[in-house]
């Protein structure tokens, strides 16, 4: 059993549609994370959430939602994409965000292209 | 500057050659965790520490908590370890800061 898991693996599209990523997690982690991996390969926080409950939102486009319907599942959705949003999208969870000694475990990764 | 530092951006070692990988960051942390990317993309976390030495097999990750570094060693090197390796630190909030990574490649 995957512990987390994205789908889809591979994404490509045009610009200027709008798609979804998803990402679940079996593990009965509190928090949920998704993060960006640019084309220089540097991983950056996106959005945190703990327990539906949205945390961190660093300066991301607002064309970026995140979806948490439930503590299992952090869904990212994409309006209007743009070339630049290319990339590579991990999902990642924890448990409660503050417990000192947490460890993080990765989905496989989202590698999104758009043309 | 990036909150957390690594060198070598690049490393190529020979089969059987000791490797180290330093982490330097500049925030306070409660943890520090060492992942590894291999070529497929996937993300496995190695070591997550947050005081002095861990071990797995060939893997030893250091931390020094005062000086803010941390260290990952290799010993016996073999091709199969090529991957590109990651400092991340846990930041307030429960979220991971990167350092930009460690590509090495080992050669047989």
């Amino acid at each position: 059993d995957t512990a987390v898991s994205q789908t889809p693996k591979y994404l490509v599209t045009q610009m200027g549609n709008d798609k979804s990523i998803k990402c679940e997690q079996n593990l009965g982690h509190d928090t949920m994370y998704w993060y960006k991996q640019d084309s220089k390969k540097f991983l950056k926080i996106m959005f945190s959430y703990n327990n539906k409950e949205l945390i961190i939102n660093e300066t991301v486009p607002n064309r970026f939602s995140p979806k948490s319907p439930d503590k299992a599942h952090l869904n990212l959705h994409i309006n209007s994409l743009e070339l630049g949003d290319s990339a590579v999208y991990f999902c990642a969870s924890s448990r409660l965000a503050g417990v000192k000694n947490t460890e993080a475990f990765f989905g496989q990764g989202t590698r999104l292209t758009v043309v | 500057k990036n909150e957390v530092e690594q060198s070598p951006q690049n490393l190529t070692a020979q089969e059987g050659e000791f490797i180290t990988i330093n982490c330097s960051y500049s925030v306070g942390i409660s943890a520090l965790h060492w992942l590894q990317q291999h070529p497929g993309g996937g993300i496995v976390s190695l070591f997550m520490l947050s005081s002095g030495k861990k071990k797995h097999g060939r893997l030893i990750a250091t931390i020094n908590i005062q000086e803010k570094h941390s260290s990952l060693h290799i010993t016996a090197s073999h091709p199969r370890d090529s991957a590109v390796y990651i400092c991340a630190v846990k930041g307030s909030q429960g979220n991971l800061i990167f350092g930009k990574g460690t590509k090495l490649s080992v050669k047989p």
